[in-house]
């Protein structure tokens, strides 16, 4: 299994360009969301998804657009990109056990620059 | 409101012990700890409901004080792959699963 894959792993925008980060899970995990972390700082959620069709807003959401059209994928898009959002960006999945909830599994990330 | 964590950052010889703090304002379900080296994906470690139970994997054990609000992460003999940088999550409900992290705990474990 390859478990959380993220695509590109680095990335180089101009402000005002718009791209799609890419995210795909094999582990047939219900939970997905994604994450960004700035220098020296924790992680914040930007948005996450329960299921197949239903998305909803994390912390940060503005200047993000998510959808979850398949339960394996779970693409973040940047709209209009601005330098505020030059970032690392994690993708994780997970799902509810009976006992509680499962840790994420984090994908190795994407180093955004918008410059 | 994101859990606080303390120390920010703490320096160990191998073989010494750790103790890293994460203290939240809201009332808790679950605390989650990862483990992220630099350049790196964090890596889940263990969780913890509420009920006040303690884990332990390894020599990484933690524990979960529902009446505070806070849980510990203890670090015992520490071995130079401890380092890295040591988050909690925390989660309110088990409804979404949304994860609030602290701002992480810098460990480093010299020779």
């Amino acid at each position: 299994n390859a478990g959380v894959t993220q695509t590109p792993k680095f990335q180089v925008l101009k402000t005002g360009q718009s791209m799609t980060l890419q995210c795909a899970q094999d582990m047939n995990h219900e939970y997905m969301s994604w994450y960004r972390q700035d220098p020296g700082m924790g992680l914040r959620l930007i948005h996450y998804s329960v299921g197949a069709g239903i998305t909803d807003q994390g912390e940060v959401p503005n200047g993000y657009n998510v959808s979850r059209s398949t339960t394996e994928d779970f693409p973040l898009r940047l709209l209009s990109a601005a330098p505020s959002q030059t970032s690392v960006y994690f993708c994780a999945s997970s799902y509810l056990s009976s006992t509680g909830s499962y840790g994420y599994t984090f994908g190795s990330g994407t180093r955004l620059t918008v410059v | 409101q994101q859990p606080v964590q303390s120390p920010q950052a703490v320096i160990l010889r191998e073989g010494e012990d750790a103790v890293i703090n994460c203290s939240s304002s809201k009332a808790l379900y679950s605390v989650h700890w990862y483990r992220q080296k630099h350049g790196e994906a964090p890596v889940f470690l263990m969780i913890l409901l509420k009920g006040g139970e303690q884990k332990g994997h390894d020599k990484i054990s933690a524990s979960f004080n529902e009446k505070k609000q806070q849980s510990s992460l203890y670090l015992t003999a520490s071995q130079l792959s401890y380092s890295g940088t040591y988050f909690c999550g925390t989660a309110v409900n088990n409804a979404g699963n949304m994860l609030t992290f602290g701002g992480g705990t810098r460990l480093m474990v010299k020779p």
